[in-house]
């Protein structure tokens, strides 16, 4: 079965400007949580979806947001663009959610670079 | 706040040598352990979920250990070969939910 899907994989934004990444879930997976890696970092949680509601969110500003959507494919969205926020940003998927023995899932990422 | 450490950070062997490393996390309040195998340019590719003290696991010439009480976890690789390059992460659910901790990683080159 087709694995988590993100898009899109590259982009280059400018600074101030906003963006908007998505990931599509492996079918059946309801929960859908969000990682950002920088270098020199190791991958930091965003937020959780579970049922189109956000279930957790990291120590992130709030111009970092996100979205599930009724088929559980879920956006990100970051705001007012700065150069740190240039970083591979990984979705991860599950089937159900607060089950700590779940096998969480990953996309390969979308690489945004904030020039 | 749930810290989850990771050592070495890096680590270099011979085709055919065996290795390990290992992965630290707060024995209070322990949920879960993962561990995840990172290629370049690929997405992490889940090895174990491990949750009970003891856990043994093993995947191909890949297993790793489980001890809750001490709050530590084992990654072994018998005769490694290049292909098993890669950046190794381990990561503990925080609160029971799907939000993981990871550690930062053993990236392992084994030469041929």
């Amino acid at each position: 079965k087709a694995g988590v899907t993100q898009t899109p994989r590259y982009l280059i934004k400018t600074r101030g400007q906003q963006v908007t990444l998505s990931c599509s879930p492996i079918s059946g997976h309801r929960s859908v949580s969000w990682y950002q890696q920088t270098p020199g970092q190791g991958l930091q949680f965003l937020f959780e979806y579970f049922s189109e509601t956000q279930r957790n969110k990291g120590n992130f500003p709030g111009r970092f947001s996100g979205r599930q959507f009724s088929n559980s494919r879920s956006e990100m969205n970051v705001s007012t663009l700065e150069l740190g926020d240039s970083a591979l940003y990984l979705c991860a998927t599950a089937p159900t959610a607060g089950i700590s023995g779940n096998t969480i899932y990953f996309g390969e990422g979308s690489w945004l670079t904030v020039v | 706040i749930l810290n989850v450490e990771q050592s070495p950070q890096s680590l270099h062997v011979q085709e055919g040598d065996s290795t390990n490393f290992t992965c630290s996390f707060p024995s209070s309040n322990f949920y879960a352990l993962h561990w995840y195998r990172w290629e370049t340019a690929k997405s992490p590719e889940a090895l174990f979920v491990m949750t009970l003290n003891g856990d043994e696991k093993k995947k191909g010439r890949i297993s790793a250990t489980l001890n809750t009480k001490e709050g530590y976890s084992y990654l072994y690789i018998k005769g490694s070969q290049p292909e098993d390059s890669a950046t190794y992460l381990c990561a503990s659910p925080q609160g029971g939910s799907e939000k993981l901790v990871f550690g930062k990683g053993t990236k392992l080159t084994v030469n041929p």
